[in-house]
């Protein structure tokens, strides 16, 4: 069966450090892999997707980064972080485009203070 | 631009039905998906529709109207663990989504 992986599940982190969230997906393969933000109380904001290694879109100019250095593989990253890049950080893959289904790792909670 | 409206809370009673709508204005459709959410936890697929017409899968239900731009989700036989927030998703291309603010649905006993 397929599984994915987050972690960590929460990060405190100071203003203006750099940070590094990773995806792993396991029992599937060539996955698309998607990044989402929810802020507290509201709903998901698509950040990246990437349907291979090395293929990355952004939905939203940012000072965040994503890579995907293997097929299971999904990096988010940011050289400074903002006050406003607190949330809460969800992976997720999918099969097949459009992606109706898409199955979502635990998350990771992360403050910036 | 593009833009999701549903309901930001609705209440209901264990053992009844309740239905959380979802109206959409974007540039292109492909589908509508629902998303389950509890608190704290990562959201789970619910249903999908890409055609007009009701899809049943157990207790949930979900309807789409593709000239109305509008969708819904049927809950019925409400269970105290159904209490969490619901998100409708629409994908405008085969790889952007757009998702809802989200329904909290509080369920009494």
């Amino acid at each position: 069966s397929q599984t994915i992986h987050q972690w960590p599940a929460t990060l405190v982190q100071p203003v203006g450090s750099p940070l590094s969230l990773e995806c792993t997906v396991e029992g599937t393969s060539n996955p698309n892999l998607y990044w989402y933000r929810q802020a507290a109380g509201r709903g998901l904001q698509l950040l990246f997707y990437s349907v291979g290694i090395g293929q990355i879109s952004s939905e939203v100019p940012q000072n965040l980064s994503a890579s995907r250095p293997q097929d299971r593989q999904f990096i988010l990253s940011s050289k400074k972080l903002l006050l406003s890049d607190s949330g809460f950080y969800l992976c997720a893959w999918s099969v097949d485009l459009p992606s109706y289904e898409q199955y979502f790792g635990p998350g990771t909670r992360l403050t910036v203070t | 631009g593009q833009s999701l409206e549903q309901p930001s809370e609705v209440t209901a009673v264990e053992g009844a039905i309740v239905q959380i709508n979802c109206t959409y204005q974007t540039s292109g459709f492909y589908g509508l998906s629902w998303y389950q959410q509890h608190d704290g936890g990562a959201p789970t697929f619910l249903s999908y529709n890409a055609l007009d017409g009701l899809e049943e899968t157990g207790r949930f239900s979900s309807f789409l109207s593709r000239s109305d731009s509008y969708g819904y989700l049927l809950l019925q036989e409400l269970q105290m663990k159904d209490s969490a927030s619901y998100f409708c998703a629409v994908y405008s291309s085969a790889s952007k989504i757009i998702f809802g603010s989200g329904t909290r649905l509080s369920i009494r006993p």
